[in-house]
């Protein structure tokens, strides 16, 4: 069965500095990996995706993420923190192997960047 | 252009009244996903559609929830007797093709269902 993990409930970050979101999966085939982010008041949308290919993957707003098959690992990275990056990050897993479209979210990460 | 769209955006229901949920998705749009976010959590799958077909139902949690895309655009999520458990945000998402499961979805604003 698929699983994922985001480990830290909230992370705290200076505006400037880099931060990371942490992430790992549980799948028995393949995984597409998928990071989105919800501001308040606002729909998920779409950051950025890993399904084959270079490890390091590049996103919307800056951000990216590297895939570690070794760890099970898919954390979101930025180099510099923004202000506006306050939002909560959900990671999220499909099976690649099934042919089926069945999402596994993960509980979500809050992220505050203070200026 | 228009992105995916719900009703209502938000619905009190008194225990033991049906309730409809509307989602409209991005016009195009092969798949269609439903799912429950409960406060503090991430959503959860419940359905799954390509086109009409309902293809994964596995993520309902009991026979009270049904859906339907009929023609194959706007689906409706219907819970029947309605459960104070049942209060949850509903999300519905939609991507362009129904053949890779590496497109990212699109996602509504949810329709916040409270339960009294």
């Amino acid at each position: 069965a698929q699983s994922v993990a985001q480990p830290e409930d909230q992370v705290n970050v200076a505006e400037g500095n880099p931060l990371t979101v942490k992430c790992t999966y549980s799948v028995s085939g393949n995984p597409y990996l998928f990071w989105y982010v919800q501001y308040p008041n606002r729909g998920l949308q779409f950051l950025l995706k890993y399904i084959t290919g270079d490890n390091l993957v590049k996103g919307s707003y800056g951000f990216e993420a590297e895939f570690n098959k070794s760890q099970t690992s898919f954390h979101l990275k930025k180099p510099s923190a923004l202000v506006s990056d306050s939002a909560l990050y959900f990671c999220a897993v499909r099976d690649g192997n099934t042919g089926g479209f069945k999402t596994i979210f993960g509980a979500g990460t809050r992220l505050f960047v203070k200026a | 252009g228009a992105g995916v769209s719900q009703s209502p955006r938000y619905k009190v229901a008194k225990r033991g009244q049906d309730v409809a949920l509307r989602c409209d998705p991005i016009s195009g749009h092969v798949s269609l996903f439903w799912y429950q976010q409960a406060l503090g959590q991430g959503p959860e799958f419940l359905t799954y559609f390509q086109n009409e077909a309902q293809l994964d139902k596995s993520g309902l949690p009991s026979d009270r929830f049904f859906a339907e895309r009929p023609e194959g655009s706007v689906s409706t999520l219907k819970i029947q007797r309605t459960q104070q458990e049942d209060s949850a945000v509903y999300l519905c998402a939609s991507s362009l093709t129904g053949t890779s499961g590496g497109n990212e979805q699109f996602f509504g604003p949810g329709t916040r269902l409270t339960v009294l």
